[in-house]
């Protein structure tokens, strides 16, 4: 059954450090997402991707954060400064337009 | 604002109990909603997926139903089996893009 990987599964950063959370979503859907989870607390949403473009971003995703779609398979989340508020659980998710699939995320700590 | 709201948080039940998951939503101008399974440390499953139009969706021992103009939906759960007990989220879709979540109902089912 196809699925949304996520790499890594855990990283480790300092603080002030750039961090590139990769996924690759199911092959055939259009719409690509992420979603973060802070130890605890509800599962929020960072940005939607649709046609090369950010359709939706909340006011999470602030000027140090972007994403990026390099090449046909990868939707990367960078987050250029990271700060220790940015430890979390990062999801990707992936869709037709409708039902969402969810990777099994990217842990990431900030030291 | 759009706001998902779960309760009860926690619930605990014996083997074999029929049980209800209620979710409530603020905003009835939603386009789906979608709930979802999440065991501790993993990503989030998709359980079930209903349309704004739809009343109820079914999938083996689940069934949940979506009451818009209450603003309410309620995932139940048939012969509980200690392979259920997860956290379950409900996420309502209010733009096509960006899915509110509850912050979600711990189960356990005690065998």
């Amino acid at each position: 059954e196809p699925e949304v990987t996520q790499t890594p599964s855990h990283q480790v950063t300092q603080m002030g450090q750039e961090v590139i959370l990769r996924c690759v979503p199911i092959s055939n859907h259009l719409y690509f997402y992420w979603y973060r989870q802070i130890l605890g607390q509800k599962v929020e949403f960072l940005v939607s991707f649709y046609n090369n473009e950010i359709s939706e971003k909340s006011e999470i995703f602030d000027d140090q954060f972007s994403v990026e779609r390099p090449d046909g398979s990868n939707f990367t989340l960078k987050i250029r400064s990271t700060k220790l508020e940015d430890s979390a659980m990062y999801f990707c998710a992936s869709s037709k337009g409708g039902e969402l699939f969810f990777g099994e995320g990217s842990r990431l700590t900030v030291l | 604002k759009q706001e998902v709201t779960q309760i009860p948080a926690a619930l605990s039940v014996p083997e074999g109990e029929n049980l209800v998951l209620n979710c409530s939503f603020t905003d009835s101008a939603i386009y789906n909603l979608q709930w979802f399974r999440q065991d501790p440390g993993k990503g989030l499953t998709s359980l079930l997926l209903i349309q704004s139009s739809q009343r109820e969706q079914t999938s083996g021992r689940l069934n949940a139903s979506l009451d818009k103009s209450s603003g309410r939906s309620t995932l139940y759960i048939a012969a509980s089996q200690p392979g259920d007990s997860a956290t379950y989220l409900c996420a309502a879709d209010y733009n096509n893009n960006d899915m509110r979540f509850g912050a979600g109902t711990r189960l356990t089912v005690k065998p």
